[in-house]
């Protein structure tokens, strides 16, 4: 099975920052890599799919980067909403495999 | 608009079973492969399998093989997935989503990856004797 490792597992930043979180894979996922957004007691929302296409009405202050096995999950500036635990997920083999989420905490 | 709409909060006995439903509505159920997805209390997302809805087709995961079955009914826009043998690392919230090609650079007709771009509302699952 394919292994997703996010960092930072939490994130605490102050709105306008600029944030990064990093997902790398165990092996090759080529640009099968998705990004979601859950908030608390929710379901995940898909924000970015193969690797860095934004999903038409996600913000654009997201950006997702990446091929292969390192990839990236940008926010630009930083907004009280976007409060929320991150995922990966790589489409690549299986099983489909997630990592084990960046939870994004607002100062 | 597209929507997923799951059943109910079911809470069973260790080694009883499980069947959740997943009603879709606001597209055409049988192109697109429903995906069931588990989240357990402080775990990472956990990908169980998916159907075809037009035609029946499986995969699941290999750690739910045997266990797990995936059936839908294509008259009401339902997929199901009954999970057997139930133990108390179960316990969990399901989840039900869409799996799709999406187009790459927003372009149509050319490159796509695959994505789960719509999800259910969860179905929390409690395994308790």
């Amino acid at each position: 099975d394919i292994q997703l490792t996010q960092s930072p597992s939490f994130l605490s930043a102050s709105v306008g920052d600029r944030v990064t979180i990093t997902c790398r894979a165990s092996q090759g996922v080529g640009n099968y890599l998705a990004w979601y957004q859950q908030e608390p007691g929710k379901a995940p929302k898909l924000l970015i799919y193969g690797a860095s296409t934004l999903l038409s009405g996600v913000p654009s202050r997201f950006t997702g980067s990446g091929s292969g096995t390192d990839f990236t999950l940008t926010i630009s500036s930083l907004q009280p909403e976007d409060s929320a635990t991150y995922h990966c997920q790589q489409l690549n083999s299986y099983p489909r495999t997630f990592g084990q989420g960046t939870k994004l905490e607002i100062k | 608009q597209v929507q997923l709409v799951q059943s109910g909060a079911e809470v069973k006995k260790p080694g009883a079973s499980v069947k959740v439903s997943c009603k879709a509505s606001g597209y055409p159920f049988a192109p697109y492969w429903i995906h069931w997805v588990r989240q357990a209390p402080g775990q990472r997302l956990e990908w169980i399998g998916w159907i075809n809805p037009s035609n029946g087709d499986t995969k699941f995961a290999q750690s739910f093989r045997g266990r797990v079955t995936m059936t839908r009914d294509t008259s009401i826009s339902t997929a199901y997935m009954d999970l057997r043998s139930l133990r108390s690392d179960d316990a969990a919230v399901y989840y039900c989503a869409r799996g799709k090609l999406l187009p790459i650079g927003g372009q149509i007709g050319g490159q796509t990856a695959p994505a789960l771009d719509y999800w259910g509302q969860g179905t929390l699952v409690s395994v308790s004797s």
